[in-house]
């Protein structure tokens, strides 16, 4: 049972290049989120999905584009890359109901420079 | 706007002791769902308990006991006999029952347990 499955794990971007993050699950979640998490901080909610087709921003969306195109895929777009996307990503993924937690993903190191 | 707060920045426990990690919230719905997670230094986030807006009894999970307290908006993790293991960054996160479904998070607390 793969849970979230995030990739790549690492990578280092020049400043104004672009990329996708992906991400994907197989535990039939229909809610799906993408959070960064700075050095030392907290996690903070860049989109989220609530199923296929439906995709809404959430504390920290500038800079970054999502699709969800299927119920197991999740990808994060970064279009020209800044030093101040240097950060963790996570992916998570859970059921509908409100009290079930989120199943996370290893996380994306991303280096911009 | 939902918000999560926790002021402690650090934490440092003897080994054994109970420790409390404060959170706070803000949310204007009646419906809601508090949670903490444990991210260990290798950097997976890990689910430790749960506690429902409308729960009337506080959550516990083995060591781990959520101290709810509804009108003063605050959720404080409780973990008893604290072992070294325990040594962790914590965050409280909550989503809100009907207004939408984001899952926000607090900065964190940084706690370590000392031998």
């Amino acid at each position: 049972n793969a849970g979230v499955t995030q990739t790549p794990k690492f990578r280092i971007l020049k400043i104004g290049q672009s990329m996708t993050l992906q991400c994907a699950q197989d535990m039939n979640h229909n809610y799906m989120y993408w959070y960064r998490q700075d050095p030392g901080m907290g996690l903070k909610l860049i989109y989220y999905s609530v199923g296929a087709g439906i995709t809404d921003k959430g504390e920290v969306p500038n800079g970054y584009n999502v699709s969800r195109s299927t119920t197991e895929d999740f990808p994060l777009r970064l279009e020209l890359a800044a030093p101040s996307q240097t950060s963790v990503y996570f992916c998570a993924s859970s059921y509908s109901e409100l009290g079930t937690p989120l199943h996370f993903g290893n996380g994306t190191r991303l280096t911009v420079t | 706007a939902q918000k999560i707060t926790q002021t402690q920045p650090g934490m440092f426990v003897q080994e054994k002791e109970a420790v409390t990690l404060d959170c706070t919230y803000d949310t204007s719905d009646q419906s809601y769902g508090l949670f903490w997670y444990k991210q260990p230094s290798s950097g997976e986030m890990i689910f430790l308990i749960y506690q429902g807006s409308y729960d009337e009894q506080n959550a516990t999970e083995g060591r781990y006991s959520l101290n709810f307290q509804k009108a003063r908006k605050s959720a404080n993790l409780v973990i008893s006999a604290s072992q070294l293991g325990d040594s962790a960054m914590y965050f409280c996160a909550m989503r809100e029952g009907r207004r939408d479904d984001k899952i926000i998070f607090g900065k964190g607390t940084r706690l370590h347990i000392l031998p």
